[in-house]
């Protein structure tokens, strides 16, 4: 069974410093891992998505890591905002199918403060 | 250039009945997946339509059914809602390429609030 874990499960952070969220998964077979941030209510809105081939990828603040060998993959938050104060969802996507079927974890809540 | 748009934002509906939900898809995108998102979960893929089929399915039961139109738009419907059902529904389009989703991203939408009471 697809299964995708996120650690830790919630974090509060003080307003400009760093933060890295973790992601594993066993999904196969493997096509992109995403990084998505959700705030309370809403839908998920894209931050990163990366192939097996790309190890990094950054989008501003956000920079991601995967590491296809041990199916492991990072969010790093650099100098964070009470903006970012969300939660962050890593989804990987597989070939099943045909089609692409995303599996979620559960997220982790951060939670940034003055 | 609208994003994922879908109604109505907030349902509340008692156990037993029947509810509809729609969602129109981004520009130029022809896929429409459905998923529904209990209160502090990572969304649970419900199904997926291209070409006015469903192509993929997840765990839910045959109370949940669903359609596409030719202009792409999606419709989610749930029969015999029950008190578990209440949940935030989560649409989100795509594009296909080469006959499958290659690394697309999925745009969501905003989402349904459905509360079953």
């Amino acid at each position: 069974k697809n299964q995708v874990e996120q650690s830790p499960q919630s974090l509060i952070i003080l307003e400009g410093k760093n933060c890295t969220l973790q992601c594993n998964y066993t999904v196969s077979p493997f096509s992109n891992l995403r990084w998505y941030k959700q705030d309370t209510g809403r839908g998920p809105v894209s931050l990163t998505i990366m192939t097996f081939s790309e190890n990094t990828k950054s989008n501003g603040r956000y920079t991601a890591t995967l590491d296809a060998d041990t199916k492991q993959s990072s969010l790093h938050i650099t100098a964070s905002q009470l903006s970012d104060s969300a939660s962050y969802i890593c989804v990987v996507s597989d070939f099943t199918g045909g089609g692409n079927k995303l599996t979620f974890g559960t997220g982790t809540q951060l939670k940034v403060e003055l | 250039d609208a994003g994922v748009t879908q109604s109505p934002t907030h349902l509340i509906k008692t156990r037993g009945q029947q509810v509809t939900l729609r969602c129109s898809p981004k520009s130029g995108h022809d896929t429409v997946s459905w998923y529904q998102q209990a209160l502090g979960q990572g969304p649970q893929f419900i199904f997926q339509y291209y070409e006015e089929e469903e192509r993929q399915r997840g765990n839910f039961p045959d109370r949940f059914s669903g359609h596409q139109f030719p202009n792409y738009s999606s419709e989610l419907n749930v029969n015999a809602l029950l008190l578990g059902d209440s949940a935030l529904y989560l649409c989100a389009s795509s594009r296909r390429t080469s006959g499958r989703v290659v690394g697309n991203e999925q745009f969501f939408g905003p989402g349904t609030r459905l509360t079953v009471l």
